[in-house]
């Protein structure tokens, strides 16, 4: 089976611009979670996608931005960057069933400078 | 504020040694997961656990959740340099599917 891949794998910005994150979903998996995860912390949840919904949003401004497509890729989108928005970004896919485990890609490290 | 506080934030010791490392809450989860996460990489599932004062094993790690289901330990035996890695623990509420995280364990085996 295909794992998660996310893509670019490393990116570096300037305060103001926008950013588009891509992810892939493992085969099968019908849910897609976002992640913001800063350096010597854990994961913060950003949102959940499901059916090309939104199903969930964590405490995450509105710049802050996603799609999920009918093949169960998905885009993360951060508009007005700011240098806190530096960060580890996981992609993870699931099935929508309680305890589904999370298959996490290996993240796109953003700085802002 | 931290949901899910996970405890020690940092722990080096030699290869061979046991250790464990927390997981606290004030609230009650219906399931609580523990991953690994190495550098560069995404956390990866070690268990899941739904049942208060439920016990999984796996190899030299040993899970446990409370009896309350407001708290869990992960107890490692004979610790080795793969063990290194970030420690993390999540917790489901039952109102929602979302996972509650905590900042994680940074776990440094040294051989």
């Amino acid at each position: 089976e295909t794992g998660v891949t996310q893509s670019p794998t490393h990116l570096i910005k300037t305060r103001g611009q926008q950013v588009t994150l891509r992810c892939s979903s493992q085969s099968g998996h019908n849910t897609v979670s976002w992640y913001q995860q800063a350096l010597g912390q854990g994961p913060q949840f950003i949102f959940q996608y499901y059916r090309e919904e939104e199903n969930g949003r964590g405490n995450f401004p509105p710049r802050f931005s996603g799609l999920q497509f009918p093949n169960y890729s998905s885009e993360l989108n951060v508009n007005a960057l700011e240098l806190d928005d530096s960060a580890l970004y996981l992609c993870a896919s699931s099935l929508r069933l309680a305890n589904s485990p999370l298959h996490f890609g290996n993240g796109t490290r953003l700085t802002v400078t | 504020t931290q949901l899910l506080e996970q405890s020690p934030q940092f722990l080096s010791i030699q290869e061979g040694e046991n250790l464990t490392v927390y997981c606290n809450s004030s609230s009650v989860f219906s399931s609580l997961q523990w991953y690994r996460q190495e550098p560069g990489e995404g956390p990866v599932l070690l268990v899941t656990v739904v049942t208060g004062g439920e016990v999984k094993k796996l190899k030299r790690l040993t899970f446990q959740f409370g009896d309350a289901r407001k708290d869990s330990s992960l107890h490692i035996t004979a610790a080795q340099p793969g063990d290194t890695g970030l420690y993390l623990c999540a917790g489901r509420k039952d109102s929602n599917y979302q996972l509650i995280w905590g900042a994680g364990t940074k776990l440094i085996i040294k051989p």
